[in-house]
């Protein structure tokens, strides 16, 4: 049962840490995305990547948000230092190569809160 | 820019109804539109994904339509049960890009 995976599920963190969130895609899928739900915002995208280039990051806020694909099997998306405004539901998503149907798989999430 | 409002934002309805969702986009345009069910605390299940160049995908209980010409979408749920409670939401890919652009969601509750 071919799934994304997220590691942690929950971070509460203190203003002024770092963060890591990670991700695994499906095997196979050479597209991953993270995006970020707040209540306010609903879901908003963050940054994708395809075969592990960064395509789109405009949703970040780049001076304290970072991501990356160190491999094809793992996706990070790092905060330093973190503010309670970050606090959110983030997910990663993957999606098989373009030209088929380009849906997206999510995966479960990180709750952080930024205390 | 694409622009997606999902209506209603919350529907309470007793089981065995059935229920239309509504989702409507801006930019006709798209490339295809996909449903997904998000559970409370849990991540996002795809339901249905819908191709331009359809009008419209079944599974199940569930049928979703598309007319690109008015800008909108429906997710039509038959037969409701309390366990199809949950927030769905609609999001729009464009043509020549890989970004979905969400709705805000109906949260749905079926009561027995």
């Amino acid at each position: 049962d071919a799934r994304v995976t997220q590691t942690p599920r929950h971070k509460v963190t203190e203003m002024g840490q770092e963060v890591t969130m990670r991700c695994q895609p499906i095997l196979g899928h050479n597209t991953v995305f993270w995006y970020r739900q707040t209540m306010m915002q609903g879901l908003e995208l963050l940054a994708y990547f395809r075969n592990r280039a960064p395509l789109d990051d405009s949703g970040m806020p780049k001076d304290r948000f970072s991501a990356e694909m160190p491999d094809a099997t793992l996706a990070t998306l790092k905060i330093q230092p973190s503010e309670p405004r970050d606090s959110a539901v983030y997910f990663c998503a993957s999606g098989p190569t373009p030209g088929g149907t380009y849906e997206q798989y999510f995966g479960p999430g990180t709750r952080l809160t930024v205390t | 820019k694409q622009e997606v409002t999902q209506i209603p934002a919350a529907l309470s309805v007793p089981e065995g109804e059935n229920l239309v969702l509504n989702c409507s986009f801006t930019d006709s345009a798209i490339y295809n539109l996909q449903w997904f069910r998000q559970d409370p605390g849990k991540g996002l299940t795809s339901l249905l994904l819908i191709q331009s160049s359809q009008r419209e995908q079944t599974s199940g209980r569930l049928n979703a339509s598309l007319d690109k010409s008015s800008g909108r979408s429906t997710l039509y749920i038959a037969a409701s049960q309390p366990g199809d409670s949950a927030t769905y939401l609609c999001a729009a890919r464009s043509y020549n890009t890989d970004k979905l652009i969400f709705g805000t969601g109906t949260r749905l509750q079926v009561f027995p």
